[in-house]
């Protein structure tokens, strides 16, 4: 079985400030790793993904994602938020080889206050 | 452009009704899927297709029908039998590959609600 969990509904920061969006993750074998956002009555964007390597991945519009196996968890990371990062983000895992389709978290808002 | 169109933008259903959900992509893409949202829950699958003239259920199926005749088309036809059809619904479109690490492209949506 493979899921997600996202345990932020809300997440609030001031501009210009870091942010962090979590995640942690289930599977049985190896992961892969997608975050999107969506902006209001819109579909989801690909922001970036997480594969196999390097554990620290960059992805869309200045946000990374550091992937922790031992922690299982792979959240998404900005050095300075912009009001424009106000959205719904969702974080996604599919087990690598398993028949199974791509699980979604229940997102998490996040409002960057100017 | 290329991309994912979905239409109509927003759908109002009497009780009792079917309605069909169009989308549409032209990045010749082979898969694609149908996810409905609702608040705080994420996206569900109803349905996806990896191929022409073939396609699985997803986790809630249940109340809808699919159909891809043509690889750049995959309605979604919300019938009488689902109970809580209310819900934004997104389609989406992806590379389909044996490693199955191809992100989804999304289309913007269709807003349906029961009346």
């Amino acid at each position: 079985a493979q899921s997600v969990a996202q345990p932020e509904d809300q997440v609030n920061v001031a501009e210009g400030n870091p942010l962090t969006v979590k995640c942690t993750y289930s599977v049985s074998g190896n992961p892969y790793l997608f975050w999107y956002v969506q902006y209001p009555n819109r579909g989801l964007q690909f922001l970036l993904k997480y594969i196999t390597g390097d554990n620290l991945v960059k992805g869309s519009y200045g946000f990374e994602a550091e992937f922790n196996k031992s922690q299982t968890s792979f959240h998404l990371k900005k050095p300075s938020a912009l009001v424009s990062d106000s959205a719904l983000y969702f974080c996604a895992v599919r087990e690598s080889g398993s028949a199974r389709q791509l699980t979604f978290g229940s997102g998490t808002q996040l409002t960057v206050l100017p | 452009d290329g991309g994912i169109t979905q239409s109509p933008k927003y759908l109002f259903r009497k009780e009792g009704q079917n309605v069909t959900l169009s989308c549409e992509q032209n990045l010749n893409h082979d898969a694609m899927y149908w996810y409905r949202q609702d608040p705080g829950q994420g996206l569900r699958l109803i349905y996806y297709s990896q191929i022409v003239n073939d396609f699985q259920k997803g986790d809630i199926a249940e109340g809808y029908s699919v159909s891809r005749e043509k690889k750049e088309s995959f309605p979604l036809t919300v019938t009488s039998a689902q109970k809580n059809p209310t819900a934004f619904y997104l389609c989406a479109s992806s590379i389909s590959s044996p490693g199955a690490y191809n992100e989804q492209f999304f289309g913007p949506g269709t807003r349906l609600t029961v009346l």
